[in-house]
């Protein structure tokens, strides 16, 4: 069984501030990780890809993978009140599906 | 932009009967997915299905669940005999190339069973 393990939050951030968020995960042979948004009650929407080591920058964020620590978090800079969400890692080990994990919720505080 | 598009948005049903949802993939993608999400749970995945078959299936996905991409545009989700425990969020998504691609969900039924 595939796990993968985000920080429990809440995390609350001030307008403007930096939110960093955490991932691991158990499967070695993951190769593909991903960062999606969910705001309450709708769908995961894509916000970052990250395949090979090291950071990855896309606008106001950053993603970060290391492989032979198993882990790959997130940085949301200048947060905004717009960056409230549930953030959700999820994990592709060259099979035919997407693991999961449980969410960190952002709450942006203007 | 292109988007995956699902219906109905939500379905209420009784125990036992049989619904069937609905997904439009992004045209050009290959593979396709189902995922569920429980009130306040992870999103699980269901099954992924490439070149007209099943590619890889939960444990979730048993006997009551089915699959099918009945033309050249629709992916639907059948369950022939909904429980009180089949009531979530399904997404539909989508991806280009081989699964390790990157994935875009369209926006869910909520399936309520009564």
């Amino acid at each position: 069984q595939k796990e993968v393990e985000q920080n429990s939050g809440p995390l609350s951030v001030p307008e403007g501030a930096i939110a960093s968020l955490n991932c691991t995960y158990s499967d070695r042979v993951s190769q593909s990780f991903f960062w999606y948004r969910q705001y309450s009650g709708k769908s995961p929407e894509l916000i970052m890809s990250i395949y090979s080591n090291g950071d990855k920058e896309d606008g106001r964020f950053t993603a970060q993978l290391n492989k032979a620590s198993q882990y790959v978090s997130l940085l949301i800079r200048d947060s905004q009140p717009s960056d409230s969400a549930t953030y959700l890692c999820a994990v592709n080990g060259n099979d035919y599906k997407l693991s999961f994990g449980a969410g960190t919720t952002v709450t942006v505080r203007a | 932009e292109p988007e995956v598009t699902q219906t109905p948005s939500h379905q209420v049903t009784q125990m036992g009967q049989e619904v069937i949802l609905r997904c439009v993939p992004i045209s050009n993608h290959l593979y396709f997915y189902w995922y569920r999400q429980i009130l306040g749970q992870k999103v699980e995945f269901l099954v992924s299905f490439y070149n007209n078959e099943i590619s890889e299936k939960s444990e979730i996905f048993d006997d009551q669940f089915s699959v099918e991409r009945p033309d050249g545009s629709n992916f639907t989700l059948k369950i022939r005999s909904t429980k009180l425990e089949d009531s979530a969020m399904y997404f539909c998504a989508s991806t280009y190339g081989t699964p390790n691609t990157e994935a875009f969900f369209g926006q869910g039924t909520r399936l309520t069973v009564v």
